[in-house]
């Protein structure tokens, strides 16, 4: 399959700063990108759908101001997390889907809020 | 909430022994994918089974998918203590771009040796 490489996978930050999360597919276009969001012993959320060169979707109750999602190339999306909090604390996971292809995942990014 | 059920929630067994699961679902849908996912670790695709089959094997896996009752079912034969792990199904809906995958509570198996 193809491969999607999430950066950092794992991120430790002050609360109150801003982190960036980058995710690239390194051997397809990527038109599509997913970002779910993870907390412990719970499934994944859907948090946002970002097409290449357009704004991102974001799904209820995320609040887009706080997840800043930029999709400027085929193969690469970030997630900034702005003025992060503890309750931010969580896993981060994106997928990236071309033409007609399924979603292959990256390998998540762990962050954690202090 | 579009998101499906799986049942059950934790299911401990021992090492040789079948584990199912099952999963069900609320709209229709393209495919159906399951996947597996170690203790914080990243997603392992394990089996996508499209809307039009109803049965599909891969290795130790079987899964079966029912699109009259939304609901389909992992079965690890044989299961070693290395398939410990959360399992989850993912739905790609019918009216979705492709690639936007809904997923289901999942599954915390456990495999005693």
């Amino acid at each position: 399959g193809a491969v999607v490489s999430q950066h950092p996978s794992w991120v430790i930050c002050k609360s109150g700063t801003s982190v960036k999360i980058e995710c690239r597919s390194l051997d397809f276009q990527a038109t599509t990108m997913f970002w779910y969001r993870q907390f412990p012993k719970q499934s994944l959320m859907l948090m946002a759908t970002s097409n290449e060169g357009s704004k991102a979707t974001y799904e209820q109750g995320v609040e887009k101001d706080k997840f800043l999602i930029n999709h400027a190339s085929l193969t690469l999306s970030t997630l900034t997390v702005t003025s992060a909090h503890p309750e931010d604390s969580s896993f981060y996971i994106c997928s990236a889907s071309g033409v007609d292809t399924e979603a292959f995942f990256g390998q998540g990014t762990r962050l954690t809020v202090v | 909430s579009q998101q499906g059920e799986e049942d059950p929630q934790a299911l401990s067994i021992q090492e040789g022994e079948n584990a199912t699961m099952n999963c069900s679902y609320k709209t229709s849908i393209n495919n159906l994918q399951w996947y597996r996912q170690n203790s914080g670790r990243g997603l392992v695709h394990l089996i996508l089974i499209r809307s039009n089959e109803r049965e599909k094997h891969s290795g130790r896996l079987r899964v079966t998918l029912d699109t009259s009752k939304k609901s389909s079912s992992l079965l690890i034969t044989a299961s070693r203590a290395a398939d410990t792990a959360s399992y989850f199904c993912a739905t790609d809906a019918w009216y979705n771009q492709g690639g936007k995958l809904i997923f289901g509570q999942g599954t915390e198996l456990s495999v005693k040796p």
